[in-house]
């Protein structure tokens, strides 16, 4: 069964400073998503990750798979308030015809001005 | 941009009735999900829908749950006899094959009482 973990599950971090968000699964699977979500919104797509190696950014944000390693992380940079919010990564297994996303725990970002 | 609508956006139950969540995909998606996402914890995947059957299903999606896309439009959720642990939010996705980003809708949030 594929398991994902995050950690750490929240974060409070001050303006201005660098974090790192991980998440780790269990099985390999074919691809990655991060998702940004505000409290009572929907799923926001961030990134979505293919391959060892990959990397991704946007603005602040920045995305990076390893595949061997089963490893993803979400890093970001000179944090502002705006990026408040709770981040899950989710992986996809394309089993039964279908490509259905297993989320992590998901990580409650606070920052702080 | 073309997207994923839910009805209702609030749904206020008495435990025991059946309540029907509706979702209306973007035209060209053909593979249908559902999530759930209890208040504060992860997105959990319930149900896959592809040409008109189940694909895969949780062991959260037991015999109270079923769904079905009736006109080759709307996909719809039912829930038989809510209980108080039915209160969640539920999302709908859908995408146009296997192997792409699912898009989701902007929830419903259900609350038994």
């Amino acid at each position: 069964e594929l398991k994902v973990e995050q950690n750490p599950l929240f974060l409070s971090m001050q303006e201005g400073k660098n974090y790192t968000i991980y998440c780790n699964y269990s099985t390999t699977s074919d691809r990655l998503y991060w998702y940004r979500q505000d409290p009572g919104k929907s799923l926001e797509s961030l990134f979505v990750l293919l391959s060892n190696g990959a990397v991704k950014q946007e603005g602040r944000l920045m995305a990076s798979l390893d595949t061997k390693a089963r490893l993803s992380t979400l890093h970001i940079t000179a944090a502002v308030h705006d990026l408040s919010a709770t981040y899950f990564c989710a992986v996809t297994q394309s089993n039964f015809g279908n490509e259905k996303l297993t989320f992590g725990t998901g990580t409650r970002l606070t920052i702080i001005p | 941009e073309p997207e994923v609508t839910q009805t209702p956006s609030h749904q206020v139950t008495q435990m025991g009735q059946e309540v029907i969540l509706r979702c209306v995909p973007i035209s060209n998606h053909l593979y249908f999900y559902w999530y759930r996402q209890i208040l504060g914890q992860k997105v959990e995947f319930l149900v896959s829908f592809y040409n008109n059957e189940i694909s895969e299903k949780s062991e959260i999606f037991d015999d109270q749950f079923s769904v079905e896309r009736p006109d080759g439009s709307n996909f719809t959720l039912k829930i038989r006899s809510t209980k108080l642990e039915d209160s969640a939010m539920y999302f709908c996705a859908g995408s146009t094959d296997m192997n792409t980003e699912a898009f989701f809708g902007q929830g419903t949030r259900l609350t038994v009482v």
